[in-house]
């Protein structure tokens, strides 16, 4: 089983549409996690640390779930700029090594 | 503001070739990351660093090297290139607690 595993999609979602992503992880002793956004052929970019609260920025909402181990991301109002790989990750220590997931590719469509 | 810096963007190499990638950034971090990237595929940890001088190896290390002299800099070494090293290389830089920032990556062809 991967460490770190997410629906690869792909989602195909027409503008304004609302759409989640969810992502699990093994290791139960993991502490942080985050989503990044990778566009085609580009670097991956940090969008949001996802914490235990909840944590929302805009039309993204990020959301963890300690006890069943998954983060999911929410995104609401989707936007054709929001076409993209979204990669979650998953960190066991608090310095050191992030573990990503393969991502989920999200197209947004007029 | 320059970030991560990372040269060359594409590189064509043959087979049993070396070359290095080169990769600075100007965020005084501590924290190095080169990461490699196959096509539909997430990022694998090929070797950090968590100063300089210091340097470990992450999932995927065989086949590669790398040394930190100073802060800044990051280079990753392939020796004896192999088809299977075709991929994009990225670098990162930052605290794992609180997310890394990426170079644009380095696009490496093995023929």
């Amino acid at each position: 089983r991967k460490e770190v595993e997410q629906d690869p999609g792909p989602f195909n979602v027409p503008e304004g549409a609302t759409v989640a992503f969810n992502c699990t992880y093994s290791n139960s002793a993991s502490q942080s996690f985050f989503w990044y956004r990778q566009d085609c052929r580009k670097e991956p970019k940090l969008l949001m640390s996802v914490y235990s609260s909840g944590n929302e920025d805009g039309r993204f909402t990020a959301q963890l779930n300690r006890a069943s181990q998954y983060i999911s991301l929410l995104i609401r109002d989707s936007k054709l700029s929001d076409s993209a790989t979204y990669l979650c990750v998953v960190n066991r220590e608090v310095a050191g090594k992030s573990t990503f997931g393969d991502g989920t590719t999200l197209t947004v469509k007029p | 503001n320059a970030g991560v810096t990372q040269t060359p963007k594409f590189r064509i190499l043959k087979i049993g070739q070396s070359m290095t990638l080169q990769c600075t950034q100007d965020m005084n971090h501590n924290y190095m990351y080169w990461y490699r990237q196959d096509p539909g595929m997430g990022l694998k940890l090929i070797y950090y660093s968590v100063g300089a001088g210091i340097t470990d190896k992450g999932e995927v290390p065989n086949g590669y090297n790398v040394s930190r002299s100073t802060t800044e800099d990051f280079p990753l070494r392939l020796e004896l290139a192999a088809p299977s090293q075709t991929s994009v290389y990225f670098c990162a830089s930052g605290q794992t607690a609180y997310g890394y920032t990426f170079g644009s990556g380095t696009r490496l062809t093995v023929v």
